[in-house]
């Protein structure tokens, strides 16, 4: 799956404690994004990255934050978990070249969180 | 802001016959679209994309889809359909702009019957 690992695969939190989802790449591409998805609403874009440092909102970033340090890391944290956190979260990379190359997503194998 | 929009939750088609999974975006600029297809318990995989030039593209396992500017439109197409084609496909867009932010529809589901 184009060098991406998503860690845990499977995790059950208890409500209002925090919970931090690694994506971890070995492509060096620059894009990096945490999606989450639920029947009915596809996919959800939480936050993404566009460099070390550099990240920005997506559509349903409340209760969520992220932190990239580095290239190949890109972690999720759910501050105080809620029930209606509970999803399958998704880490996609994206080399985003030039004139329009290198520019599809790849996806990792998703992590499935409960939150009870 | 960007979307986009796939109108059509769930596609049967008997298998044999041409198929088509629809999708329509909203973007100012010049748009990005992919296809992705997701099986079960699985993460997404690519199809295709459209960046620019010929308005017809083609993708893995014989999908094809079109653009068409005038209509903000990026169909998902295959000739033929199989049974193993059953499966959740996403269009998605993303804006050339620096920030990539990458876009899905809520997807459709496929189902082709033998």
């Amino acid at each position: 799956d184009a060098g991406i690992t998503q860690s845990p695969r499977h995790k059950v939190t208890e409500t209002g404690t925090p919970v931090t989802l690694r994506c971890h790449q070995t492509e060096n591409h620059r894009y990096m994004y945490w999606y989450r998805q639920d029947p009915g609403h596809g996919l959800r874009l939480i936050h993404y990255s566009y460099g070390v440092k550099d990240t920005d909102k997506g559509e349903v970033s409340d209760g969520y934050s992220v932190s990239r340090s580095k290239t190949e890391d890109f972690l999720l944290t759910l501050e105080s978990a809620t029930s209606s956190q509970t999803s399958v979260y998704f880490c996609a990379i994206s080399g985003g070249g030039g004139g329009g190359s290198n520019t599809e997503a790849f996806f990792g194998q998703g992590t499935r969180l409960t939150v009870v | 802001a960007q979307s986009v929009a796939q109108p059509e939750d769930q596609v049967n088609v008997a298998e044999g016959n041409p198929l088509t999974v629809k999708c329509t975006y909203s973007v100012s600029g010049n748009p990005y679209l992919f296809w992705y297809v997701q099986y079960p318990n699985r993460g997404l995989q690519f199809l295709l994309k459209y960046i620019t030039g010929d308005n017809l593209v083609k993708g893995s396992y014989g999908f094809e889809a079109e653009f068409n500017k005038s209509q903000t439109s990026f169909h998902l197409k295959k000739p033929s359909a199989l049974v193993s084609d059953s499966a959740l496909y996403f269009c998605a867009v993303v804006f050339s702009g620096s920030a990539r932010q990458l876009t899905f529809g809520s997807g459709t589901q496929l189902t082709v019957l033998p």
